[in-house]
């Protein structure tokens, strides 16, 4: 019963560092999100995946880079922190892109670049 | 361009009480999905409940139901005899059939009090 699981849930970062966080979902989607949330702005979409091999930027795609070598996988990496990633991520995944179906989130995972 | 407009960043409601929590949405598209999702303050997003834009009825899913007036373009919240337990952030958001992402209000913030 896993659904959608981030590792790592707590990160600190120095400047400069870089890091990848990895997604995974047993639930045979195709669709795969990361997502940034900061105080009063909600979620903002960083990449997606609409399949195996396919990635899309979003709204904030900045300073971030994704890949999705398996269908199961979504990993985003940071090639060089920045404070103004200090965020929390989410990850997400939901079936093909008809309005109605669910997307599913992940717990979450803490970002702190100092 | 889609958007979603939450105007109550929190809200302060007596435990038992039933409380409505505001979300205007805009788009051009005819084809659209809204959702409703909670984040305790423990972090994970939890999906509540979703409306289709061509769906006759309101949606309900238990003490969660959808007010959706779509000449208006809202689609509000409405969680009846509130618990403790409701206290949390609540985010509208709407997915364009078609499209790959899930647009997100900025929250509110809900305060059930004992």
């Amino acid at each position: 019963n896993a659904g959608v699981t981030q590792t790592p849930k707590f990160r600190v970062l120095k400047t400069g560092q870089s890091m990848t966080l990895l997604c995974a979902q047993d639930m045979n989607h195709e669709y795969m999100y990361w997502y940034r949330q900061d105080p009063g702005m909600g979620l903002r979409l960083i990449h997606y995946s609409v399949g195996e091999g396919t990635t899309a930027k979003g709204e904030v795609p900045d300073g971030y880079n994704v890949s999705r070598l398996k269908k199961q996988n979504f990993l985003l990496g940071l090639e060089s922190a920045a404070p103004s990633q200090t965020s929390v991520y989410f990850c997400a995944s939901s079936l093909r892109d008809d309005s109605g179906n669910t997307i599913y989130f992940g717990e979450g995972s803490w970002l702190t670049v100092v | 361009a889609q958007k979603i407009t939450q105007t109550q960043p929190g809200m302060f409601v007596q435990e038992k009480e039933a409380v409505t929590l505001d979300c205007t949405y805009d788009t051009s598209d005819p084809s659209y999905g809204l959702f409703w999702y909670k984040q305790p303050s423990s972090g994970e997003m939890i999906f509540l409940i979703y409306q289709g834009s061509y769906d006759q009825q309101n949606a309900t899913e238990g003490r969660y139901s959808l007010n959706f007036q779509k000449a208006r373009k809202s689609a509000n919240l409405v969680i009846s005899a509130s618990q403790l337990g409701d206290s949390a952030m609540y985010f509208c958001a709407m997915r364009i059939q078609g499209a790959q992402k899930l647009v997100f209000g900025q929250g509110t913030r809900l305060t059930i009090n004992p």
